[in-house]
């Protein structure tokens, strides 16, 4: 069993609909990122939490410490919202990643 | 421009050889960490430096090694290449341990 899984794998959906992606981990975590990797291959850190909720335009990531769970939450979905988002723990000197879920929205 | 930069973008080389990927964290950012992205692995991580001391290891070959310059670049060879090997390496920065990853563009790496 993987110690940072995502579901789902695979998310499909279409223009303006809204998008949920889940997270959990089994490790002891100091934090949390929320990784967006377009088909180019680039990595992007979306964010970083360690509690509560963060907001940036139309992505929303939660945390819960207790549950050992995260949400990256996108409204209002937008084609280039296309991409593969990853989860990754923070444990003390290293990234632990989740396997991505390949997010594509449909115009 | 994330401000971590890594050469090259594309490389291409025979089964056997040795290569060098070569990265240059962000400006501040005195952590360094290799990455390696495989069809099949998903992301793994290889190694950490910090200010340049080896930090932390992950599932790094002996094959491989790295070290991070004065400068706080840092250079990852990889030697004695397979098949295998081919995959798509990132470097990420941090000015602390654990807090602000900022991720290269990553070097494509095909052996043949």
């Amino acid at each position: 069993k993987n110690e940072v899984e995502q579901s789902p794998q695979n998310l499909t959906a279409q223009e303006g609909e809204f998008i949920t992606i889940n997270c959990s981990y089994s490790v002891g975590i100091s934090a949390l990122h929320w990784l967006q990797q377009h088909p180019g291959g680039g990595i992007v850190s979306l964010f970083m939490l360690s509690s509560g909720k963060k907001k940036h335009g139309r992505l929303i990531a939660t945390i819960n410490i207790q549950e050992k769970h995260s949400s990256l939450h996108i409204t209002a979905s937008h084609p280039r919202d296309s991409a593969v988002y990853i989860c990754a723990a923070i444990n003390t000197d290293k990234l632990i990643f989740g396997t991505g879920t390949r997010l594509q929205v449909f115009p | 421009d994330s401000g971590v930069t890594q050469t090259p973008k594309h490389l291409i080389t025979a089964t056997g050889q040795r290569v060098t990927l070569r990265c240059s964290p962000r400006s501040g950012d005195l952590s360094v960490y290799w990455y390696q992205q495989s069809l099949d692995q998903g992301l793994q991580f290889l190694i950490q430096y910090y200010n340049g001391e080896e930090r932390a290891k992950g599932n790094i070959l002996e094959r491989f090694s790295a070290q991070q310059f004065p400068d706080l670049h840092s250079e990852l060879n990889l030697s004695s290449l397979e098949l295998g090997d081919s995959a798509l390496y990132f470097c990420a920065s941090s000015v602390l341990q654990g807090y602000g990853y900022t991720f290269g563009s990553g070097t494509r790496l095909t052996v043949v």
